[in-house]
């Protein structure tokens, strides 16, 4: 079955820095990569995917990732940080070769963004 | 928008309870799930429902049961709870459209304590 690791717990960076979330996955088939946010006390909220095409996907709030097929990874970042991009973020993954709908959460990487 | 809606918030259960989480979505979605979440853990999938009339188990179905009622409705059952079932429950809906590339959509969230 797939799965997602996500290596760092916590990712402390300054209000204005760039900020990398990593994620790398393992899937027999091709991968279909996510990434989700959660605030304090709320749902995940979609952030971006990756399915084919361009390696380097935009997404919601000035976030954007690269897929990297030989590294296995789906690293998120975002050039410049924000204190309220303070919060858990998730990568997720599905096989697209098997037709059901398992996607694997990583445990989660806790971003905090100090003034 | 009220999108996916699960009740309720919050829940003390004792052990050997039993207790039912209900989800609704409102955007005409074929499938539906449910995760828990559990610190260090991240999401882990219960049971899921392709399409109206049907359910599948996810990586941790033991002690849980769920009922798809319609279209709209999901609820997952908790017929004799343990202290090993306290965690957050988050419901979900996607489409069935684009295959495994569809997003997720998740619920705010339950928080059940079971004592």
């Amino acid at each position: 079955a797939q799965s997602v690791a996500q290596p760092e717990d916590q990712v402390n960076v300054a209000e204005g820095n760039p900020l990398t979330v990593k994620c790398t996955y393992s899937v027999s088939g091709n991968p279909y990569l996510f990434w989700y946010v959660q605030y304090p006390n709320r749902g995940l909220q979609f952030l971006l995917k990756y399915i084919t095409g361009d390696n380097l996907v935009k997404g919601s709030y000035g976030f954007e990732a690269e897929f990297n097929k030989s590294q296995t990874s789906f690293h998120l970042k975002k050039p410049s940080a924000l204190v309220s991009d303070s919060a858990l973020y998730f990568c997720a993954v599905r096989d697209g070769e098997v037709n059901n709908n398992d996607m694997r959460f990583g445990a989660g990487t806790r971003l905090t963004v100090k003034p | 928008n009220a999108g996916v809606t699960q009740t309720p918030k919050f829940q003390v259960l004792k052990t050997g309870q039993s207790m039912t989480l209900q989800c609704a979505q409102d955007m005409n979605h074929n499938s539906m799930y449910w995760y828990r979440q559990d610190p260090g853990m991240g999401l882990r999938l219960i049971y899921y429902s392709a399409s109206e009339g049907t359910t599948d188990k996810g990586e941790v179905p033991n002690g849980y049961n769920v009922s798809r009622l319609n279209k709209r409705e999901f609820s997952l059952r908790l017929e004799s709870a343990a202290p090993s079932q306290t965690s957050v429950y988050f419901c979900a809906s996607s489409t069935r459209q684009g295959g495994n590339g569809n997003t997720i959509y998740f619920g705010e969230g339950s928080w059940l304590t079971v004592v």
